[in-house]
């Protein structure tokens, strides 16, 4: 079975700019977490879809959006972009919402700078 | 609520053990473990659910302190392969519209 997938791997932007991080799950699975990660803060929650749903949400700001399609495929979009959003970005899937149960696949991750 | 792990950092030599731990002030439902090597993703290690018992395969092991909101994670005889980043992740009671908290982690480096 394939992993979790991440386009693009690395990604360079300006600020004041906008991205769109994509990430294709395990078939099956029908949950996508997505996480932000940096050397100072770790592993911090965006948000989860279930079923094309947000289900939910971590404390950052507006310009973190996401969205997830019918087949599972789930889209991050962060608008106006800060220094401060440099960080590896990481999603995850499993196979129902992740809520105490289920183990979550991890990609390998999307490296966003900004400069 | 960020649950604090410790130690930040440790460093062994092969065959030696670990314990890591990982406290909350919120009431948990369950506990995640997750290992990170140096530029790969988080692997999914283990769960343990409030009033599940103690999980473990191999010699990595948890246990989940349902009175303290703590949980530890035992390497037993630790090799080469188990360095990396150790994180938990937490899920408090009533809290599942949070999604997972991690700790900021722990570094383990086994030493030859």
């Amino acid at each position: 079975k394939a992993g979790v997938t991440q386009t693009p791997r690395y990604l360079i932007k300006t600020r004041g700019q906008q991205v769109t991080l994509s990430c294709s799950p395990i078939s099956g699975h029908r949950s996508v977490s997505w996480y932000q990660q940096t050397p100072g803060q770790g592993l911090q929650f965006l948000f989860e879809y279930f079923s094309e749903t947000q289900r939910n949400k971590g404390n950052f700001p507006g310009r973190f959006s996401g969205r997830q399609f019918s087949n599972s495929r789930s889209e991050m979009n962060v608008s106006t972009l800060e220094l401060g959003d440099s960080a590896l970005y990481l999603c995850a899937s499993s196979p129902l919402w992740t809520s105490g149960s289920y183990e979550q696949y991890f990609g390998p991750g999307t490296r966003l700078t900004v400069t | 609520q960020q649950p604090v792990q410790s130690p930040q950092a440790v460093i062994l030599r092969e065959g030696e053990d670990a314990v890591i731990n990982c406290s909350s002030s919120k009431a948990l439902y369950s506990v995640h473990w997750y290992r990170q090597k140096h530029g790969e993703a988080p692997v999914f290690l283990m769960i343990l659910l409030k009033g599940g018992e103690q999980k473990g395969h191999d010699k990595i092991s948890a246990s989940f302190n349902e009175k303290k909101q703590q949980s530890s994670l035992y390497l037993t005889a630790s090799q080469l392969s188990y360095s990396g980043t150790y994180f938990c992740g937490t899920e408090t009671e009533g809290g599942g519209a949070d999604g997972l908290t991690f700790g900021k982690g722990t570094h383990l480096i086994i030493q030859p």
